[in-house]
């Protein structure tokens, strides 16, 4: 029963480069949410996605940042023309059904995150 | 506004003592979740304990427990008789029922020295 996975772990990208980070949610799980951790910050919601369908991006940055949760395979979050700014650890989560119902409270779980550096 | 503060930046304990991390939150709503996590040196974000806002009895899971008290909007997290694999950031987050964004701490960095 794999839990929720993310690559790659690190990623080392220059100025300008795109990024691509994806993450596989768990078995069963339909709705995906990634996070953003600043150095020595905590984590900031960025996007939720359900399967083709973006629910609610109001974290994302307006430019160069796009997520994509396809009908198959895994969901991608790509930064493009990454600046120095962009450097993070990039973390993803998952629930079988979104975590807004006021009767069951489904858990997000948390990938191990990819860290991305821009140099 | 919904907000979550963790006042103490780093702690630093000899093993064995007992230490806790302190979580002040803010929202409006009656109905929410609050949540510790540990992010150990490696990265990974690893849940500890998720609390409803209505049920506001303490828990205790071997020597971690934690104490939520709704009059003073606190879910603060001890740690008895601290080990060095307890170093780690420690973050406590807060859920509202009508929201799925988990709103983080900026996070408690503990070290526990041998």
């Amino acid at each position: 029963n794999a839990g929720v996975m993310q690559n790659p772990r690190h990623l080392v990208r220059r100025r300008g480069q795109e990024a691509r980070l994806r993450c596989s949610p768990m078995k069963g799980h339909s709705h995906v949410y990634w996070y953003r951790q600043l150095p020595e910050e905590g984590l900031k919601f960025m996007v939720y996605l359900q399967k083709e369908n973006i629910i609610d991006e109001s974290g994302m940055p307006k430019e160069r940042f796009s997520a994509e949760f396809p009908k198959e395979g895994p969901s991608i979050l790509r930064i493009q023309q990454v600046v120095r700014g962009d450097s993070a650890a990039y973390f993803c989560a998952s629930s079988p059904r979104g975590t807004g119902n006021s009767y069951i409270t489904y858990e997000q779980y948390f990938g191990p995150g990819t860290r991305l550096t821009v140099t | 506004a919904q907000k979550v503060t963790q006042a103490q930046t780093e702690i630093s304990v000899v093993e064995k003592e007992d230490v806790t991390l302190d979580c002040v939150y803010e929202t409006r709503d009656t109905t929410y979740y609050l949540f510790w996590y540990k992010q150990p040196p490696s990265g990974e974000l690893v849940f500890l304990i998720r609390r409803n806002s209505f049920d506001e009895q303490n828990e205790i899971s071997g020597r971690y427990s934690w104490n939520f008290q709704k009059s003073t909007s606190s879910f603060n997290f001890t740690i008895t008789a601290s080990q060095v694999v307890d170093s780690a950031v420690y973050f406590c987050a807060l859920r509202m029922d009508s929201s799925y964004k988990l709103i983080f701490g900026s996070g408690t960095r503990l070290l526990v020295r041998p």
